[in-house]
């Protein structure tokens, strides 16, 4: 168990262009949730996944942004046409099928800065 | 709405004095209360969680927080900071025993003097 992975840890982008990050969950873990975080603020719930299918997305920001996660396993979070004030951390969690006590665990994030 | 409250934003504490950290929140159903620190460069490490049963609740590196429903509260301490707890540290509610869809407050940072 290596935790929950993020790839990148930072990435530099210019206004306008598309980005993609990447999440691998602990493996035996088929919930993973996307949440961002910007400066002096907790982290903000973007959306969630159950094994493939994504339950809930009506939080992303805009239409600009977009999950997936095909197989089940890894997700990747898209935003296209990137403006400044998608500078932030994107963080990844994953917990296990439900129960008693589950919990969500966080990768270390991806620092986007739009310039 | 749903929400939670940190009202200090930042706290400095001497090492080995006790800390307490509030929260409030406000929620429509039961509520899934969680504790989260964050270290510089780190990911977010789960200190605690209340679900239900005892308002007392244990967590890791010797912290402990109460719920207590009349106040609408859930606050963190620890007996005996030590230096390296300083960090940022943030309540979560949630709406089921996953996190499904946390909602953070905005932190509290904590600095531990010498």
């Amino acid at each position: 168990d290596t935790g929950v992975s993020q790839d990148p840890r930072h990435k530099i982008t210019k206004r306008g262009q598309n980005v993609t990050f990447r999440c691998d969950p602990i493996s035996e873990h088929n919930r993973l949730y996307w949440y961002r975080q910007t400066l002096g603020q907790g982290p903000e719930f973007l959306t969630y996944f159950q094994n493939e299918a994504q339950l809930e997305k009506s939080r992303l920001l805009s239409d600009r942004f977009s999950a997936e996660r095909p197989k089940g396993s890894f997700s990747t979070l898209e935003i296209q046409r990137t403006e400044q004030g998608d500078s932030a951390m994107y963080l990844c969690a994953s917990s296990p099928p439900l129960g008693a006590w589950t919990e969500a665990f966080f990768g270390q994030g991806t620092r986007l800065t739009v310039v | 709405a749903q929400s939670v409250t940190q009202p200090d934003i930042h706290i400095t504490v001497s090492e080995g004095a006790s800390l307490e950290l509030r929260c409030n929140y406000s929620y429509g159903a039961t509520p899934y209360l969680f504790w989260y620190v964050q270290s510089p460069g780190q990911g977010l490490q789960l200190l605690l969680k209340y679900f239900s049963g005892d308002t007392l609740v244990q967590g890791i590196k010797g912290f402990e927080a109460e719920f207590k429903r009349s106040q609408s509260s859930f606050n963190l301490r620890k007996p005996s900071v030590h230096w390296s707890d300083a960090a940022e540290y943030f309540c979560a509610v949630g709406a089921d025993q996953a996190g499904t869809a946390l909602i953070f407050g905005k932190g509290t940072t904590l600095s531990v003097s010498s």
